[in-house]
């Protein structure tokens, strides 16, 4: 079983609509917690983190649930820019990361 | 710019060459990790220094691989007798120690390609 679990998608939505990613982890010690978006062929850059009280930018959310060891991140009124890869990561001394979700916002 | 820097940005080379990248971190940030992305998967920890110290290494870094950060700033990959196994994106990250919340910066990477 891997460390962080995220569905690989694509995810294919309409501009305007929300949509909703989900992450769980398996080491109950991992510290800090992030979603990270990577455009092709391109470095991963940090979208924000995550955090239990549940945090906002914009027209991004995440939320962290400790006890089911579960993270998600919402978007809406999606952008035809929001199109790009999502990876969710966990952090103990070191980042592990999900395969990525794939967002595809459609004109 | 003052972002995490890795040269080169792509390298192309034979099969059982030699090949060397090169990371400059953030400058005030002690750590410094290198991480390997294949297609269609997040990237992968293969090892990390903190300063000159390295700390931990992944077990993907079999023996051809070796990382050095001799003066505790930039850090150098290299891996030797390269296979086609080995073409993906090497992603160097840095942070700076302390607060576990800091999350880590990226450079855009360097691409190998073995033919």
């Amino acid at each position: 079983r891997k460390e962080v679990e995220q569905d690989p998608g694509p995810f294919n939505v309409p501009e305007g609509a929300t949509v909703a990613f989900n992450c769980t982890y398996s080491n109950s010690a991992s510290q800090s917690f992030f979603w990270y978006r990577q455009d092709c062929r391109k470095e991963p850059k940090l979208l924000m983190s995550v955090y239990s009280s549940g945090n906002e930018d914009g027209r991004f959310t995440a939320q962290l649930n400790r006890a089911s060891q579960y993270i998600s991140l919402l978007i809406r009124d999606s952008k035809l820019s929001d199109s790009a890869t999502y990876l969710c990561v966990v952090k103990t001394n070191k980042l592990i990361f999900g395969t990525g979700t794939l967002l595809a916002v459609q004109p | 710019d003052t972002g995490v820097s890795q040269d080169p940005r792509h390298k192309i080379t034979k099969r059982g060459q030699n090949v060397t990248f090169r990371c400059d971190p953030i400058s005030e940030h002690n750590r410094l990790y290198w991480y390997r992305q294949t297609l269609g998967q997040g990237p992968e920890f293969l090892t990390y220094f903190q300063n000159e110290a390295q700390l931990e290494k992944s077990r993907l870094l079999s023996d051809r691989f070796s990382a050095e950060r001799p003066k505790g700033s930039f850090s150098t990959l290299e891996i030797q007798r390269t296979e086609q196994g080995d073409s993906a994106m090497y992603l160097c990250a840095s942070s700076p120690v302390g607060d576990t919340n800091q999350p880590q910066h990226f450079g855009d990477g360097t691409r190998l390609s073995i033919l």
